[in-house]
Parts: C-alpha cells; structure tokens; sequence
C-alpha cells in the first residue's frame, strides 16, 4: 500500500478566509512533504518534515503554516493567501528523508487550490 | 537555475513502438534520480529510479539510462501503450552525506501520446 491521501481535493477561498489542507499516510513514513503545482509547471518543494519535525523550509511565505500533529499527518494551514497561490498543493512521504534507493518519495492526488 | 531539464516539451510515439523520454542534469551532487508519471488532475506517480552506481535499471516495460559523464539520462518505453499518454517528469536528489536531505529537483515535464 503507497497511498498518500489528501483532503479536500478542491478547495475555494477568499483572501482573507483561514483554511486548512490535510494529508494522511499509514505506510509509517516519518518524512512528509508540501509541494506546491503551477499548471504546466514541475513541482516545486514547500516543506519538509522529519520525525514530525520541520526540517526544510524552501522560504516559504508565512501566510502558509504546515504543521505536523503525529507521524501519520501533516497539515497546511492557509490565511490571508493571494490569487496566486492558486495551484495544486501536493503533500508527498517516505520512509526517511535521503532520497535513495530504497527510499522513494510518493505523492497523493493533491489538493487544488483555488484564491479569489 | 534550472539543474534537471526536460529539452522536449512533447513526444508523439505509435502504439507498440519506443518512447524515448530524456532528462539532462547540472549538478554533479545529484546521485539518485526518478522518473515520475502524471495525469491530468492527479499527482505524480514513482515509475522508475536509479542510482548513481548504476547505468541502467529496468522494470518491466520501463528502463531508465544514466550517463554519468553527460549528466544525461532517458526513460525507455517498450512497447508504448496509448495508456501511457501523461507528462513525464525526471527528479533528481543530492544525500548530502552525512545530512539527510529530502529534496527533489524536477524537470519540467514532457508530455507523451501514444496513438492508437
């Protein structure tokens, strides 16, 4: 089982609402990922956490909040965004950070993301 | 800065014959690289990786080629089918030995169709 589960698969906000995206993985990886998907564009890494500890932040601004409550769960949390945020957020895992052999990240089916 | 490219947006192949997808990289540190499938709407889904020590690894009707020296390396598909019709991204990853890292640097896609 390499499943990575996202929700809410689409969402719409204002610009001054407060959201959240969920992710959720039981295959006991202890690194999850937020990637961020412009249309036409790879992704591009938000965040990463390790043993529910953040460990990478690509200089992400601070209207996106993650957080990670346990091993199995990592949330975005999202306020005051701009109409471009808009984008697929990806939320990604695997055993361990170290991208290896042996050690592949997957991703779940993204959130879409829309700001008006 | 872009250290992994995909030079071909798009690939048009007959069904049964070869898809040759390829993917150039920058930076001498990467030593892992994958190669990812995506449809429209979903996230990326892992086909096939290798290593650094490697030049060729094969599953199924995938094989991925890596040329070191040439930083360069391709996706082989045999037989294509139309099912195969998605972007096709290349990642590639750096282990800082030592330091856990876990991030992956992606191509920015080529789009395959397979006809029928």
């Amino acid at each position: 089982d390499t499943e990575v589960t996202q929700t809410p698969k689409h969402l719409v906000m204002g610009m001054t609402n407060k959201k959240s995206l969920k992710c959720e993985q039981h295959m006991g990886h202890r690194a999850m990922y937020w990637y961020k998907q412009k249309a036409k564009k790879p992704p591009e890494l938000m965040f990463v956490y390790s043993y529910e500890k953040l460990s990478i932040n690509e200089s992400v601004p601070s209207r996106f909040s993650p957080e990670c409550p346990n091993s199995s769960l990592l949330n975005l949390h999202l306020h005051a965004l701009q109409p471009e945020d808009s984008a697929l957020y990806l939320c990604a895992s695997s055993q361990r950070t170290g991208i290896r052999s042996g050690n592949t990240i997957y991703f779940g089916e993204g959130s879409w993301l829309t700001v008006v | 800065d872009q250290q992994v490219k995909q030079n071909s947006p798009s690939l048009s192949v007959q069904e049964g014959r070869i898809s040759i997808l390829n993917c150039d990289y920058t930076n001498s540190m990467f030593d892992y690289f994958l190669w990812y499938k995506k449809y429209p709407a979903e996230g990326p889904t892992f086909l096939i990786s290798i290593s650094s020590i490697k030049d060729k690894n094969e599953d199924g009707r995938f094989t991925v080629f890596l040329n070191k020296s040439a930083k360069h390396l391709s996706l082989h598909i045999v037989p294509s089918q139309p099912g195969d019709s998605a972007v096709y991204f290349c990642a590639a990853s750096a282990y800082a030995g030592g330091t856990s890292y876990g991030k992956l640097t992606f191509g920015q896609g080529t789009i395959l169709t397979v006809h029928p």
